[in-house]
């Protein structure tokens, strides 16, 4: 089973509008990264979150990591289409002894409208 | 700066060819990942080496090796292409192993 969820899959918005991306884990995150990736090109770290609550932004993006830390939210303001992308997140496993592995989600497809 | 860097950026092979993913950093980070990005799949790590001279299997190893040349370079290697490895392969790394990971521009490796 996917362990990190991701919604939506796909997401068209008009420029100039918010929207939210969510990061779901059936278990507890012990840290979680936001990646940008354009069509045909690498990931692009955006943040990373590691405490209940925690919330950071970057100038329109703001990320937040809830109490229980199993969900995360990405939160752009005003949209514009340089927004325009697949977001990614990531979540923070213990991988044995004091390892920690990367595992990502599925990724949602945003497409800003000008 | 240029970070992490892949080559070839584009690559076609026969099936039952071989190739190796070229891969170099130059932000003299201690560890270093694979990773195959399908559709509808998401990312998943192949290999991984998270200090020099140590490599270890990741999600989907089979198919391939790796090989950590010195700090800065990462390669990986399809002994006998299969149209199952076709897929777009990243490469990235990090300061240690569980810190912010730094991915490359990618590799689209299409296997006919």
């Amino acid at each position: 089973s996917q362990e990190l969820e991701q919604s939506p899959q796909s997401l068209i918005v008009q420029e100039g509008k918010n929207l939210t991306i969510n990061c779901t884990s059936s278990k507890t995150l012990y840290g979680l990264y936001w990646y940008k990736q354009k069509y045909g090109e690498g990931l692009i770290f955006l943040m990373m979150l590691q405490k209940g609550g925690e919330e950071k932004s970057h100038e329109k993006i703001t990320a937040k990591l809830d109490e229980k830390k199993q969900q995360s939210s990405l939160h752009i303001t005003a949209s514009q289409p340089s927004h325009a992308g697949i977001y990614l997140c990531g979540a923070v496993r213990p991988a044995g002894g004091s390892n920690y592995k990367l595992t990502f989600g599925k990724g949602t497809l945003l497409t800003v409208n000008p | 700066n240029a970070g992490v860097t892949q080559t070839p950026k584009f690559q076609v092979l026969k099936t039952g060819q071989s190739m190796t993913l070229q891969c170099a950093q130059d932000m003299n980070h201690n560890s270093m990942y694979w990773y195959r990005q399908d559709p509808g799949m998401g990312l998943r790590l192949i290999y991984y080496s998270a200090s020099e001279g140590t490599t270890d299997k990741g999600e989907v190893p089979n198919g391939y090796n790796v090989s950590r040349l010195n700090k800065r370079e990462f390669s990986l290697r399809l002994e006998s292409a299969a149209p199952s490895q076709t897929s777009v392969y990243f490469c990235a790394s990090s300061a240690q192993r569980g810190d912010t990971q730094y991915f490359g521009p990618g590799t689209r490796l299409t296997v006919l």
